[in-house]
């Protein structure tokens, strides 16, 4: 079965860092771009950042771009978000989705999310 | 800038039809895609390349004109109140955008 599962979510202060983790199964991670989007709760779908299946490009929207850091580890089929300097805007559920060519590049399959909040 | 505007939300009775419009110069270049989310789920993608179905009933579908598209839901049922995201990226898979969302109620 093809999954993607999120974990790393936390209540976190203003200034803080956290990492989020993103494990995939079922299907061969490396040929895959991997995307973050976030999602304030009661609001819209946010994109917020991709990284291509072997790691050496990454792209973020605007407003996250210099505190956000995507990576992936290939060999453990995970994806990661550093997120630093938290601000409470960047509380969200933040999900982890999969792209294909197979349909065109859309986000076909996605992770449960996993929390962010940023409170002090 | 990439932005995809859709109505905030679209009201039907069951049996009716839904019709949700997303709209956007982003439109022009590239394939818009759909995403169904309900209540405390992830998104699903029902709708991709502007109008190919992906496992879904055959009530839901999708066109475009220009840089618009629009997703119908014909014969709408129950199960079927939703959010819906349109999305679409640059050409060159920089950035990628979603619409603002459409909250689909069943009356």
């Amino acid at each position: 079965e093809v999954q993607l599962v999120e974990s790393g979510g936390a209540l976190v202060q203003p200034g803080g860092s956290l990492r989020l983790s993103c494990a995939a199964s079922g299907f061969s991670f490396s040929r895959y771009w991997m995307h973050w989007v976030r999602q304030v709760p009661g609001k819209g779908l946010v994109w917020v950042s991709r990284i291509t299946g072997d790691g050496t490009s990454a792209t973020y929207a605007d407003s996250v771009k210099g505190r956000f850091t995507i990576s992936r580890d290939n060999a453990k089929n995970t994806l990661y978000l550093q997120i630093d300097s938290l601000r409470a805007e960047d509380t969200a559920v933040y999900y982890c989705a999969r792209i294909s060519s197979l349909y065109y590049d859309a986000f076909d399959v996605w992770g449960q999310g996993t929390m962010v909040t940023v409170s002090s | 800038s990439y932005e995809l505007t859709q109505p905030p939300s679209v009201s039907v009775s069951p049996g009716q039809t839904a019709t949700i419009t997303c709209s956007g110069d982003a439109l022009a270049k590239q394939h818009a895609h759909w995403y169904q989310q309900k209540p405390g789920q992830a998104p699903v993608m029902i709708i991709y390349k502007d109008t190919e179905r992906s496992g879904i009933p055959e009530r839901f579908s999708g066109s475009r004109s220009g840089t618009r598209v629009t997703l119908t839901i014909s014969g709408v049922q129950a199960e079927d109140e939703a959010d819906y995201y349109c999305q679409t990226s640059d050409s060159s898979f920089t950035y990628f955008v979603f619409g603002s969302g459409t909250k689909v109620t069943v009356l």
